[in-house]
């Protein structure tokens, strides 16, 4: 089962930041917090994942709060092409992975 | 890098009939691949693990002799559904995960769609 909780949906204006929470009260110290992608009819794409520390590529950050409960990924400048669900997964090590029900991101012009 | 294909990309198939999915790792040799199938509207739900050379684990409530998996060698996988109804029409989907670098990530095909009549 899954183990995080998302809202259903969100709303971004293009070109602001997208901040999008997720609750995993319950994860292990061995598991990483994982975020995905999934454009409609199309494959999940990997977007950033992380332990402990805050993590940043170049596509989003991730921040991790320090009792590990909670997370939000942060797309710094939305674009029309980010419009997706995204899904936040906890897992061990690129494990099993448990998909919930994600988050619906619309992307406003 | 790190680039999953699946074939086909889309199949309709009678009713009894089966069908084959395949899902190849094309520029890295993979750990473990994983099949996932998700309907409309639905979120992905993991079918099963596969290793290279051992058996499949399979997820509870997936029939294992209803959805045979292949995991021939470090780059190939592949999804048997065998006498397919049309509650098997979904969305099937595959991933990979890297056997050096970037082992704790799962990298995913872009789906196929079945479509069974």
């Amino acid at each position: 089962d899954a183990k995080t909780t998302q809202p259903p949906s969100m709303d971004c204006a293009e070109g602001r930041a997208a901040n999008l929470p997720c609750n995993h009260s319950t994860i292990s110290g061995n598991e990483y917090v994982y975020w995905y992608r999934q454009i409609h009819s199309q494959g999940p794409q990997y977007i950033i994942h992380g332990l402990k520390n805050n993590e940043t590529n170049e596509m989003a950050s991730l921040i991790i709060t320090e009792d590990r409960k909670s997370s939000t990924l942060i797309l710094p400048h939305a674009t029309l092409r980010d419009t997706a669900v995204y899904y936040c997964i906890v897992s061990p090590s690129g494990n099993q992975f448990y998909f919930g029900t994600g988050t619906s991101l619309t992307v406003i012009p | 890098g790190a680039v999953v294909s699946q074939h086909p990309s889309r199949v309709i198939c009678k009713s009894g009939t089966s069908v084959k999915i395949e899902c190849r790792s094309l520029d890295f040799q993979a750990t473990t691949m994983f099949w996932y199938r998700q309907f409309p509207k639905k979120s992905l739900m993991l079918m099963a693990t596969s290793n290279e050379g051992s058996k499949a684990t399979y997820e509870q409530g997936v029939e294992k002799d209803k959805f045979l998996i292949n995991h021939a060698s470090l780059t190939l996988s592949t999804l048997t559904v065998t006498s397919a109804h049309p509650e098997d029409s979904s969305f099937y989907i595959c991933s990979a995960t890297p056997r050096a670098r970037d082992r704790d990530t799962q990298y995913f095909g872009p789906g196929t769609r079945l479509t069974v009549l």
